[in-house]
Formats: C-alpha cells, structure tokens, sequence
C-alpha cells in the first residue's frame, strides 16, 4: 500500500511565522501536490511537482513556496502565515500521468 | 461552467437501497476518471478508478462512464450507514494535475 506521510495532523502557528508542512511518500512516485480544502470550496491545488527540484504553480500559489529536495518529500512553506491561511493541507503523491493521487492524513493549521 | 460538475446534496438514502452518484466534466479530452470517498475530518480515500467507457465493479460499487456525453457516475449497492460520506469525482487529461469536484454528500438512513 501507498504511504504518505504529513509530519502533523494539527498545529497552531501565530501570524507573521513561518510555517512548513513536511511531506514524505514511501513509493518512489514522480509526482507529488499539496491541496488545500475548506469548507464549500473544495480542493485547491496550491503546488505540485513531477521531479526533484522541480515546481509548478496550482491554482492558489500566493502566500505559499515549496521545496523539493528529496524524490520521497516535498514540503509547503508559509512564508509568513496569516489567518486567512488556517486551512486543511492534504499532500498527495501518484506514480505519474493518469494514476490515481494518494493522500497524506492532513494537517489541520491554525494561524491565530 | 466548473470542469467537473456534482451536486452537493445531501443525497440520502435508505439503509439496503442503491445510492447513486453523478459527475458530469467539461474536457472531452479527459482519460481517467476516480472517485474519492471522504470522511468528515478525514483525508481522501480511493475507491474507484475508470478509464474505458462502459461499468466497472468493485464489491458493492459500481463506477460507469459515458465519454460521449461527459459523465461519470458511482453506484452503491446495499448502502449501509459507514457508507455516510462527501464522494468526490476527479479527472486528469493527460497532463499532471487531477481535477476534483467539489463532491456530493451521502446519508444513509437508518
């Protein structure tokens, strides 16, 4: 079975900090996105990348960058958070065109 | 007009019956078609891939595809109450992203 792992189901940051989210998959997958989902808005897609240290834009980039070092993570980076940002991140990974995503647990954030 | 397209519901269904789910999608270049089930504070779940026109069964569900007329659609047989979800469609033309519906909740009632 597909792992992938987030490093925090919940966490609380201030305004103003600088918040990663860490991401780790277990299958060698090219592919790896990082979602946010809230309430009546379903999934947004912030970023993606298909290959080590490659990176594209989703559809809601702004406020957020992100870092892929390793093929087996891919971490999202508030720049500097703010309360507008208080969301449900969902990672996912998939081996590559046409493939299914596989989803991490989520990380409920709150930015106070 | 949204890429995929599902009503928001609530769809609520009795215990045993048959829940049927809709997703209608605007690019006709669309390949591959899942569907996601997704439990309240919880991340999605697969359930179902499709990528040829016609059914495909899987225990209790059912997905079907129609490519020329652009939908895709979940059945669930003998719906029992851990059945209670937001099931979400998603859709990728090739290229690197999936495409989600915002997803149709179902209840099923005792």
């Amino acid at each position: 079975d597909v792992k992938v792992t987030q490093s925090s189901r919940y966490l609380v940051k201030r305004t103003g900090e600088k918040v990663f989210l860490e991401c780790v998959q277990d299958m060698d997958h090219e592919n790896m996105f990082w979602y946010r989902q809230d309430p009546g808005l379903g999934l947004r897609l912030i970023y993606f990348s298909y290959d080590v240290k490659m990176k594209e834009k989703g559809d809601i980039p702004e406020g957020y960058s992100v870092s892929r070092e390793k093929k087996e993570r891919f971490s999202l980076i508030l720049e500097s958070a703010s309360t507008n940002q208080t969301s449900m991140y969902l990672c996912a990974s998939r081996t590559g065109v046409n493939q299914p995503q596989h989803f991490g647990d989520g990380t409920r954030l709150s930015i106070l | 007009q949204k890429e995929v397209e599902q009503n928001s519901g609530p769809l609520s269904v009795p215990e045993g019956a048959i829940a049927s789910l809709n997703c209608t999608y605007s690019d006709r270049v669309s390949q591959s078609f899942f569907w996601y089930r997704q439990y309240s504070g919880k991340s999605p779940e697969l359930i179902m891939s499709i990528y040829s026109n016609g059914d495909k069964e899987d225990g209790r569900f059912t997905a079907q595809l129609n490519k020329a007329s652009q939908y895709v659609s979940l059945l669930i047989r003998d719906s029992q109450p851990s059945d209670s979800a937001t099931y979400l469609c998603a859709l990728t033309g090739g290229g690197n992203k999936l495409t989600f519906g915002t997803g149709t909740q179902l209840k099923v009632e005792l």
